[in-house]
């Protein structure tokens, strides 16, 4: 079975840019969330989304965005890029409930100039 | 008070030794426990999850759950070099929280031959 899949692998933007990341969960997987994890830490919980609605978000700005389409993939998105957004996004998919283990994509690695 | 500490490191093992890594959490409502191996440079990697009180086992690995006090660890046995990673602690709330994980910050263990 392929794994979760996130895309770009990698992304260097300037600060005030706006950016994308993609997300496609585990076959059958109807629920993805989105981390923030910057070097040195723990993921940090951003958004949860199942059956395209959201179910949970993280204690981060109103510039960070994301949805979740028909078939599960999911998109974040980022307004207004700070230095201190620099950090590897990583996307995990689950098949749904709360207590089902989360598998990680590869992330993206972000770089603010 | 972090919501999720594990015990600080980094943790340094002889190869074929045991290595014990701890965690505590502060949620009484906490339902799901996970721990994640985390390779450098890459994505976290589910290892185990742990639901009840008791220990579980798979292969070298032993998690042990107690809600009382609010403790869950892992143990590895024989440990070999390719084990030499960072292991991250995970917990879910469960009901509305859905699927937020909340993580510690990570043990660092290097096993040397």
């Amino acid at each position: 079975d392929t794994g979760v899949t996130q895309s770009p692998t990698h992304l260097i933007k300037t600060r005030g840019q706006q950016v994308t990341l993609r997300c496609s969960p585990i076959s059958g997987h109807k629920s993805v969330s989105w981390y923030q994890q910057v070097l040195g830490q723990g993921p940090q919980f951003i958004f949860q989304y199942y059956e395209k609605e959201e179910r949970g978000r993280g204690n981060f700005p109103d510039r960070f965005s994301a949805r979740q389409f028909p078939n599960y993939s999911s998109e974040l998105n980022v307004n207004a890029l700070l230095l201190g957004d620099s950090a590897l996004y990583l996307c995990a998919s689950s098949y749904g409930t709360s207590n089902q283990p989360q598998h990680f994509g590869d992330g993206t690695r972000l770089s603010i100039l | 008070q972090k919501e999720v500490e594990q015990n600080s490191g980094p943790l340094s093992v002889p190869e074929g030794a045991i290595a014990s890594l701890n965690c505590t959490y502060s949620d009484r409502g906490s339902q799901s426990f996970f721990w994640y191996r985390q390779y450098s440079g890459k994505s976290p990697e589910l290892i185990m999850s742990i639901y009840s009180n008791g220990d579980k086992e798979d292969g070298r690995f032993t998690a042990q759950l107690n809600k009382a006090s609010q403790y869950v660890s892992l143990l590895i046995r024989d440990s070999q070099p390719s084990d030499s990673a960072t292991y991250l602690c995970a917990v879910s709330a469960g009901g509305t929280s859905y699927g937020k994980l909340t993580f510690g910050q990570g043990t660092i263990l290097t096993v040397h031959p």
